[in-house]
């Protein structure tokens, strides 16, 4: 099982611009999470999909930030414009809908500087 | 007051000793409290899923809930230099959905040989 796939692993841009990252969920789940990580305010849910439908985008900081999942394999994230302050590691997580604990898979994470 | 509060160490013990991590948090909502493992440059993994009060045991490993005082505890028995990682907690309501899971900042630990 190839788990949770997250790319690019780093990436590094300049302020005002775009970003995308991309996210493949163990197969068969139907669950996916996109979390935000940083120092001062630890790990964030930002948006969650159940059968590929946007459930909660509660946590996503700004319009500049949107999610999409047009399939139950592939999900993105993007940010635009970007800007320095969305300096984090971004996690991609997915579950099982109908699991007894809805255990959540953490992908290995994207590490985003914004210079 | 943040829902789920964490001391984020760093926490520094020598091989063997008993490590006591500890969350405190204000909804009494929270039925389901997890502990997640994080080592460097990874994601978090789950360690440890307890539901309402009591204690569960795997391993080395015990998770406490205390439901009355709002806290929660992880104690790692024999601790071991491949236990140095960063510890979160996490829980959520009961009937909540999965996405309402809300995590502690991390303790980080080291364990020394």
């Amino acid at each position: 099982d190839a788990g949770v796939i997250q790319s690019p692993r780093h990436e590094v841009t300049e302020m005002g611009q775009e970003v995308t990252l991309r996210c493949k969920p163990i197969s068969g789940h139907n669950s996916l999470f996109w979390y935000r990580q940083t120092m001062m305010r630890g790990l964030e849910l930002l948006i969650y999909f159940n059968n590929n439908v946007p459930i909660d985008d509660s946590g996503m900081p700004e319009d500049r930030f949107s999610a999409k999942m047009p399939n139950a394999s592939f999900s993105t994230l993007k940010i635009q414009p970007s800007e320095p302050r969305d300096s984090a590691v971004y996690f991609c997580a997915s579950s099982l809908l109908a699991g007894a604990r809805n255990e959540q898979f953490f992908g290995p994470g994207t590490r985003l500087t914004v210079l | 007051q943040k829902e789920v509060e964490q001391d984020p160490g760093p926490l520094s013990v020598p091989e063997g000793a008993i490590v006591s991590l500890n969350c405190t948090y204000s909804n009494s909502a929270f039925q389901y409290f997890m502990w997640y493992r994080q080592y460097s440059r990874k994601g978090p993994e789950l360690l440890m899923y307890t539901y309402s009060s009591g204690n569960k045991e795997d391993g080395r490993f015990t998770a406490q809930v205390d439901k009355s005082s709002k806290y929660i505890s992880l104690f790692i028995r024999d601790s071991q230099p491949s236990d140095s990682a960063t510890y979160l907690c996490a829980m959520r309501k009961h009937g909540g959905s999965q996405g309402n899971l809300i995590f502690g900042k991390g303790t980080k630990l080291s364990v020394k040989p």
